[in-house]
């Protein structure tokens, strides 16, 4: 089955400087990579998707980069601010079955 | 409001004992899911529901079973607990698509302690 990994386990940024995550994938056949932000404490929301069909999404300050021959996606975080502070979560999907595969997390520390 | 409710939001269990864990949303959903969170692990899937009794299993089911008898409730039950069970539980649910996965609406998760 699919497995996602997602690469950084801890990021770290200043204030209004740019933070990327990234995440790779196994499955040629997924084409739905959706983020998932938890703050501390809390329940997960969705915070932007991309499918396959595009390379390039952006959303605010929020922009997901699609390479599918690499099985590689990110989310770019630009100009920073502390309520971005949060774990991050990526994940894939292939096919009709709505099955979403997580990776471990990423937990974004903004430092004002 | 589009909103997934879950019930109870804390719950202490002793080993051997039979859990019911109750999801809700109000956005007539059709897929519903059954996921655990646990440190370093990230989110696993241990039921997904399609509809009314239309269930499949997830990565993890072993230990899980699940019921779905209204579109609007899915229900996560663990039939003699284990302390290895000690998560924190969420629900979800999307709408169907014919593309496949959309965006999943998390409740607000139930941290379950097994003694």
């Amino acid at each position: 089955g699919e497995k996602v990994e997602q690469h950084e386990s801890t990021l770290s940024v200043r204030e209004g400087d740019s933070a990327v995550i990234n995440c790779t994938y196994t499955d040629t056949a997924s084409s739905y990579f959706p983020w998932y932000k938890q703050e501390a404490g809390k329940s997960l929301h969705f915070v932007i998707d991309i499918r396959s069909n595009v390379d390039r999404k952006q959303s605010q300050r929020l922009i997901v980069l699609l390479d599918k021959k690499a099985k590689r996606f990110s989310l770019h975080i630009t100009a920073t601010q502390p309520e971005d502070s949060a774990i991050y979560f990526c994940a894939a999907s292939g096919g009709s079955n709505a099955k979403l595969t997580f990776g471990k997390g990423t937990k974004l520390s903004v430092k004002s | 409001d589009m909103k997934v409710t879950q019930m109870p939001r804390y719950l202490i269990k002793r080993m051997g004992e039979n859990v019911l864990l109750e999801c809700g949303q109000d956005m007539s959903h059709e897929t519903m899911y059954w996921y655990r969170q646990d440190p370093g692990l990230g989110l696993q899937l241990i039921y997904i529901s399609y509809d009314v009794d239309s269930n499949s299993e997830g990565d993890i089911p072993k230990g899980y079973r699940v019921s779905r008898k209204k579109r609007e409730h899915f229900s996560l039950i663990l039939d003699s607990a284990k302390t290895n069970q000690t998560s924190v539980y969420f629900c979800a649910s999307s709408s169907s698509g014919t593309g496949g996965a959309l965006e999943q609406y998390f409740g607000p998760g139930t941290r379950l302690t097994v003694l």
